[in-house]
């Protein structure tokens, strides 16, 4: 079965600064993708980056960008220049192949201006 | 693209009764619909997968008669709450996929719908 993990139930970051949401997930596929989901107050679930398990590159999305660690089952999303539109939940989620998404905890980033 | 809605935004209704929620692609055909819910301040929890003109799949514990799910065409699915109870409101949210093969993105990236808030009074 696959899991996904978020360890950190909430983070805070001054506005302008750095920071690391972290995500670690067990699945016995080697094909798969895995997913950073935004979810601002309006609840609306948004897509901030993708990885596909195959590709070594770490994706980057202009402020965002991941840790992708395939050994260590390790998936960190990295958030540069923080602005207060940042703030909301973050989940991580992984799919493979055509079954359903699995998601994490989530984790709640909080924006100190 | 890729957009998906949902209607109602938000309903309230009174207990017992049944209420229907729609979830449309709106310019791409969904071969596959997911509903989830959410509870506040936790994650998605998938409550069924349905696609086009076949039955849906319930998860584990979820209850098929009170949760009626139909997929009755490729940009349209409902999520029909029977009987509802108090202990029924919740946030409920959809996504659609689009068919294998869409030249952009993944074939297995999921599209949320803006969610439905119901309330059971």
């Amino acid at each position: 079965a696959q899991t996904v993990t978020q360890s950190q139930p909430e983070m805070s970051v001054q506005e302008a600064e750095t920071v690391t949401l972290s995500c670690t997930y067990d699945t016995s596929e080697s094909d798969y993708y895995l997913f950073w989901y935004k979810q601002p107050p309006s609840r609306q679930m948004i897509l901030v980056i993708r990885q596909e398990a195959y590709k070594q590159q770490n994706a980057t999305e202009n402020r965002f960008s991941v840790n992708f660690q395939k050994a260590a089952k390790s998936f960190s999303l990295k958030i540069s220049d923080s602005q207060l539109g940042d703030a909301a939940m973050y989940f991580c989620a992984l799919i493979q192949g055509a079954q359903k998404l699995v998601f994490g905890q989530g984790t709640r980033l909080t924006i100190n201006p | 693209g890729a957009v998906v809605s949902q209607h109602p935004s938000r309903v309230i209704c009174k207990s017992g009764t049944s209420v229907k929620i729609e979830c449309r692609s709106l310019d791409f055909q969904a071969t596959t619909m997911f509903w989830y819910r959410q509870f506040p301040k936790k994650s998605l929890m998938l409550m069924a997968t349905s696609n086009e003109g076949s039955k849906a799949t319930y998860e584990q514990g979820v209850e098929k008669d009170k949760f009626l799910i139909n997929h009755a065409s490729l940009t349209l699915s409902t999520l029909t709450v029977t009987s509802a109870h108090p202990e029924d409101s919740s946030f409920y949210i959809c996504s659609a996929r689009d068919r294998p093969g869409r030249v952009t993105g993944s074939s297995y990236e999921q599209y949320f719908g803006p969610g439905t808030r119901l309330t059971v009074t």
